[in-house]
């Protein structure tokens, strides 16, 4: 599985938008992108994938750079229930196994 | 829907001891994946169930071993338990085919005395 670069801390004012970035430059053709949350004590949140296209829910966007080498995650209206620590994987298509990092640790300030 | 159940939430056992974990998955998912937290290594994958078939493996020692039942309930094992089996572990099902997510349990918190 390709691996993927997060920086290690982010914080964010509550109420303006999260803007987390992952770089995967050795991804393949076939690799998804995913992105997962964990909440202290709490097991891990799915949040939102995309292979190539943008991709919006109800919870998150996530923009895929055209040469697919980097994303960035984008909450839109952070609130103090968003920190957590976020996951960003890469995962080949069939695989059900998720290979996690160390992740972007955000913390939402008041 | 029901969400993915792991039993106990926390356990207490003592070197050389087994363990067994159990997971019930969320209904219709047919993959059941275990992972193991802990502070020093993060999330790493243990292995996944399909239908009863162990499909992919991480790299643990054997004494981590793990089966799925017809109705999809997983259980996985920890024979003789050192003080750094000492961890969060976590149960993901999902239905098991390409690209579909895996929702998560909250885990059973695991200390090895």
């Amino acid at each position: 599985d390709a691996k993927t670069t997060q920086p290690p801390s982010m914080d964010c004012a509550e109420g303006r938008a999260a803007n987390l970035p992952c770089n995967h430059s050795t991804i393949s053709g076939n690799e998804y992108v995913y992105w997962y949350r964990q909440i202290h004590s709490q097991g891990p949140q799915y949040i939102i994938h995309g292979l190539k296209n943008n991709e919006t829910n109800e919870m998150a966007s996530l923009i895929i750079t055209e040469d697919r080498k980097s994303s960035t995650l984008i909450l839109p209206h952070a609130t103090l229930r968003d920190t957590a620590v976020y996951y960003c994987i890469v995962r080949a298509s069939g695989a059900n196994n998720l290979f996690f990092g160390t992740g972007t640790r955000l913390t939402v300030i008041p | 829907k029901a969400g993915v159940t792991q039993t106990p939430r926390y356990l207490i056992k003592t070197r050389g001891q087994q363990v067994t974990l159990s997971c019930s998955p969320i209904s219709g998912h047919r993959s059941v994946s275990w992972y193991q937290q802990t502070p020093g290594q993060g999330l790493q994958f243990l292995f996944e169930y399909f239908s009863e078939t162990q499909r992919n493996k991480g790299n643990f020692p054997g004494r981590f071993s793990g089966r799925q039942f017809s109705n999809s309930r997983s259980e996985m094992n920890v024979s003789t338990l050192e003080l750094g089996d000492s961890a969060l572990y976590l149960c993901a099902s999902s239905v098991g085919t390409a690209n579909t997510e895996a929702f998560f349990g909250q885990g059973t918190r695991l200390t090895v005395v």
